[in-house]
């Protein structure tokens, strides 16, 4: 199984503060690697596919970039909304492994 | 639009079996793949098994193997996912999500059904 590992596993930051989320593959995955934002309660929802790829309706604050099996999530300008736990995901491999996410709350 | 409609909450006891129903709309129902994932109470995402709705195939987690069996209903448009063999380790919410246009991506989730498993 290829095994996902994110950093840091939470952070604390500000509205209007820039905030980058590492996903780490054991395995070369291209670019099948997906993120997800999950507010308490909630489903997870789809924010970026195919590594650098905005999901419709996703804000343009999103960023993802990366390739192979180093990824990044970037947020540009935090928003009161965006603060939730995120997750990446790799789907090059069966099983299809989701990491064990990154807590972002409010400093 | 697309619409991912889920069960309502159970609870059973530990050796019980438990099946959760996924129904679809809003899109060509053997167009898409559908995935389940589950999330123990305070805990991260755990993919489950995945379905194609056109022809029934299944793939599943080599560690559910054994107990878990996905189905589909084309005439209802309905996806079914039954564990069997429950243990307190199965408490968690259980999510189906369609797989998106290439089959890479989780894009349209259900509301989740929790899954409590008590004696």
């Amino acid at each position: 199984d290829i095994q996902m590992t994110q950093s840091p596993s939470s952070l604390s930051a500000s509205v209007g503060d820039g905030v980058t989320i590492t996903c780490r593959a054991s395995h070369n995955v291209n670019n099948y690697l997906n993120w997800y934002q999950q507010k308490p309660g909630k489903a997870p929802k789809l924010l970026i596919y195919g590594a650098s790829s905005i999901q419709d309706g996703v804000p343009s604050r999103f960023s993802g970039s990366g390739s192979g099996t180093d990824f990044t999530l970037t947020i540009s300008s935090l928003q009161p909304e965006d603060f939730a736990t995120f997750y990446c995901q790799q789907t090059y491999s069966m099983p299809f492994t989701f990491g064990p996410g990154t807590k972002v709350d409010i400093k | 639009q697309v619409q991912v409609v889920q069960s309502g909450a159970e609870v059973k006891k530990p050796g019980a079996s438990v099946k959760v129903s996924c129904k679809t709309s809003g899109y060509t129902f053997t167009s898409y793949f559908i995935h389940w994932v589950r999330q123990a109470p305070g805990q991260g995402l755990e993919w489950m098994g995945i379905i194609n709705p056109n022809g029934g195939g299944t793939t599943y987690a080599q560690r559910l193997q054994g107990r878990i069996t996905l189905t589909r209903y084309t005439s209802t448009r309905t996806i079914y996912m039954e564990l069997s063999s429950l243990t307190s380790d199965d408490t968690a919410v259980y999510y189906c999500a369609t797989a998106g246009t290439s089959g890479s991506y989780l894009d349209y989730w259900g509301q989740g059904t929790l899954v409590t498993v008590s004696s």
